[in-house]
């Protein structure tokens, strides 16, 4: 079974200053990868995933996100954050080939003007 | 292309009524997941469907939860009778084969007095 951690549940942050929320993972096996953002009263809507190949992985609004296999994490960055940012972020895991996805808590990102 | 539909989109209930929540996956989608989303956590899975069949229900409390998907499009889960316990987020979910990315709809907002 996969598990997955996210290390901060609340990050505010000032508008287009740098982002990044921290996932770390625990798997026996390869995984898949993905952050999901769910804005108030919304539906997740995936913002990346990593699958294989590169380890570094380009998402929707900006974001990106750093798959390091030897730390078991899978690091989310964006460089200048805007309000519209403002919103809470998961981390989620699958093992590769599975369609079981294990989120973690989540972390809330408010941003400030 | 429409998103994964859900409806309603909040119901409040008195305990120990039943409560049914809807959804209408994306047009194409054979795999449709319903989970549950307890406040500051990430969703959890409840059941996934291939089609009309339910292939993992382990983590749906049989006793008061019940999920149909009769032709193999749109969705029904059911609560009978509902707790005060059960006050969460039903989210729907589909996408086109198990492996592939989930798409979330905007989730059903239950609270149960």
């Amino acid at each position: 079974a996969q598990s997955v951690t996210q290390l901060d549940s609340q990050v505010p942050v000032f508008e287009e200053a740098p982002v990044e929320l921290r996932c770390n993972y625990s798997s026996s096996v390869s995984v898949y990868l993905f952050w999901y953002v769910q804005y108030p009263n919304q539906g997740l809507q995936l913002l990346l995933k990593y699958l294989s190949g590169s380890t570094l992985v380009k998402g929707i609004n900006g974001f990106e996100a750093e798959f390091n296999k030897s730390q078991t994490s899978f690091h989310l960055r964006k460089p200048s954050v805007h309000i519209s940012d403002t919103a809470e972020y998961f981390c989620a895991v699958s093992g590769v080939g599975d369609y079981k996805l294990s989120f973690g808590a989540g972390t809330t990102v408010t941003v400030r003007a | 292309e429409a998103g994964v539909v859900q409806s309603p989109r909040y119901k409040i209930i008195e305990k120990k009524q039943p409560v049914a929540f809807w959804c209408n996956p994306i047009s194409g989608h054979n795999t449709l997941y319903w989970y549950l989303q307890n406040l500051g956590q990430g969703p959890e899975l409840l059941i996934r469907y291939e089609n009309e069949e339910a292939v993992d229900d382990s983590q749906l409390p049989k006793d008061r939860f019940s999920a149909e998907r009769l032709k193999g499009v749109d969705s029904t889960l059911k609560i009978q009778p509902a707790e005060l316990g059960d006050s969460a987020v039903y989210l729907c979910a589909s996408s086109s084969q198990p492996q592939e990315t989930q798409y979330f709809g905007p989730g059903t907002r239950l609270l149960v007095l």
